[in-house]
């Protein structure tokens, strides 16, 4: 079956500009992650949805920063006014929750990422 | 809290000798451990789990990782190592807390394989 997909794969943005990067995740899958990896580094925890309920937003580096998951599918990252330092990939992941209930494991399935660069 | 700690940024190996990644955690509970393998412009791919059943974790492609708890330790190993695991590595501990189930990642370790 399809895997989790992201679009754009790539985006440049210019300074200020406003950016919106979409995930699109395993159907059915209850849980969804979005991540931050820059360059070198290993990814980063931004936020998590169970269905349409953001639980954590921890990870949001700033108010700038915003994603929505409205209808428990489809998310979009959303990052306003884009300065250098948000240039990253930017990872979404998904999970079966039905998962938890057998180990502690939560088995989760990434997308390719958003590369966004930002000048 | 929960961390990985990659003692390696970048190992170097040749085709067909074993190849050892090393990963040391840090968890205030009974940890899940994972390694993922990133290869250039792909997404992450799960190579093994731990979830507190055998210490002894055996994932794809033949790789294979332990978790010792006295040493706080979760080495990946591959007694041969192919051209094409040439990749990004990452140790992975999953912040399990309620209902949240976000991955901490290590910094990851580059593994070139030579001919």
């Amino acid at each position: 079956g399809a895997g989790v997909s992201q679009s754009p794969r790539y985006k440049v943005a210019k300074r200020g500009q406003d950016v919106a990067l979409r995930c699109d995740p395993i159907s059915g899958h209850v849980s969804l992650f979005w991540y931050q990896q820059a360059l070198g580094q290993g990814p980063e925890f931004l936020t998590y949805f169970q269905n349409e309920a953001q639980l954590d937003k921890s990870g949001l580096p700033s108010d700038r920063f915003f994603a929505e998951r409205p209808e428990g599918s489809v998310s979009t990252l959303k990052i306003q006014r884009t300065q250098q330092e948000d240039s990253a990939v930017y990872l979404c992941a998904s999970s079966d929750s039905r998962q938890r209930r057998d180990t502690k494991s939560y088995e989760q399935y990434f997308g390719p990422g958003t590369r966004l660069t930002v000048t | 809290a929960q961390s990985v700690t990659q003692l390696d940024s970048h190992v170097s190996v040749s085709e067909g000798t074993p190849v050892l990644l090393r990963c040391n955690y840090s968890s205030s509970y009974s940890p899940s451990l994972f390694w993922y393998v990133q290869h250039p412009n792909k997404g992450l791919q799960l190579l093994l789990k731990y979830t507190s059943a055998a210490t002894l974790v055996k994932g794809i492609n033949g790789f294979e990782a332990e978790f010792k708890k006295s040493e706080t330790s979760f080495h990946l190993t591959k007694p041969s190592a192919h051209m094409s695991d040439a990749a990004e590595y990452f140790c992975v501990v999953s912040d399990r807390r309620g209902s949240q189930g976000n991955l901490i990642f290590g910094k990851g370790t580059k593994l070139s394989v030579k001919p």
